[in-house]
């Protein structure tokens, strides 16, 4: 299947911990993105990638870092967890004609 | 700068009809039209690319006035289906990404 599939589904992690979320894509797209959804259902972009390289970085922390080891895959990486960090993380890629998401990683942070 | 929709909220019954407006305070050159169902990813509905653009499948069509910075996606006829949030996204500054509208609501009942 076509497809942008990211993983975990869940994630229910203490404060304080690292961990990552893996995000990859079969549709042949150059740009993927990590969007942000919060309780209010507001997505927020957080990060995208052109072919490898960092093109938007907007006002998040350091302590989330994205990493893409090719064109394919973007994963998150998020570093020392705080209760605010919970919410629903989408990978999403695009091309001229839209963007494709994934199905979501939930992140609750206890 | 982020996209403002109207209404927050929709609450139809079977075959009625709704309209959902996205409008924003900069020049738009593309609007990107998505419905989230609960628990679910944004899928993907169209995008108009040009101002004067009208576009629809089945009984889902959006407007794109360029002048007037604004986009409505326009429900007709409305099914059970139908109901999910629906947001309008307008790429950001740089034209990098995406960025969403807070979302409208709808509800369609039997």
């Amino acid at each position: 299947d076509t497809a942008v599939s990211q993983t975990p589904k869940y994630l229910v992690t203490q404060m304080g911990n690292d961990k990552s979320i893996k995000c990859e894509q079969n549709l042949g797209h150059d740009t993927m993105y990590w969007y942000k959804q919060d309780s209010k259902k507001f997505l927020k972009i957080m990060f995208s990638y052109n072919n490898k390289e960092l093109i938007i970085n907007e006002t998040v922390p350091n302590r989330f870092s994205p990493k893409s080891p090719d064109k394919a895959h973007l994963n998150l990486h998020i570093n020392s967890l705080e209760l605010g960090d919970s919410a629903v993380y989408f990978c999403a890629s695009s091309n001229n004609y839209g963007y494709t998401f994934g199905s979501g990683t939930r992140l609750t942070v206890v | 700068q982020q996209p403002v929709q109207s209404p927050q909220a929709v609450i139809l019954r079977e075959g009625e009809d709704a309209v959902i407006n996205c409008s924003s305070s900069k020049a738009l050159y593309s609007v990107h039209w998505y419905r989230q169902k609960h628990g679910e990813a944004p899928v993907f509905l169209m995008i108009l690319l040009k101002g004067g653009e009208q576009k629809g499948h089945d009984k889902i069509s959006a407007s794109f006035n360029e002048k007037k910075q604004q986009s409505s996606l326009y429900l007709t006829a409305s099914q059970l289906s139908y109901s999910g949030t629906y947001f309008c996204g307008t790429e950001n500054q740089a034209g990098t990404a995406l960025i969403f509208g807070k979302g409208t609501t709808l509800s369609v009942s039997s």
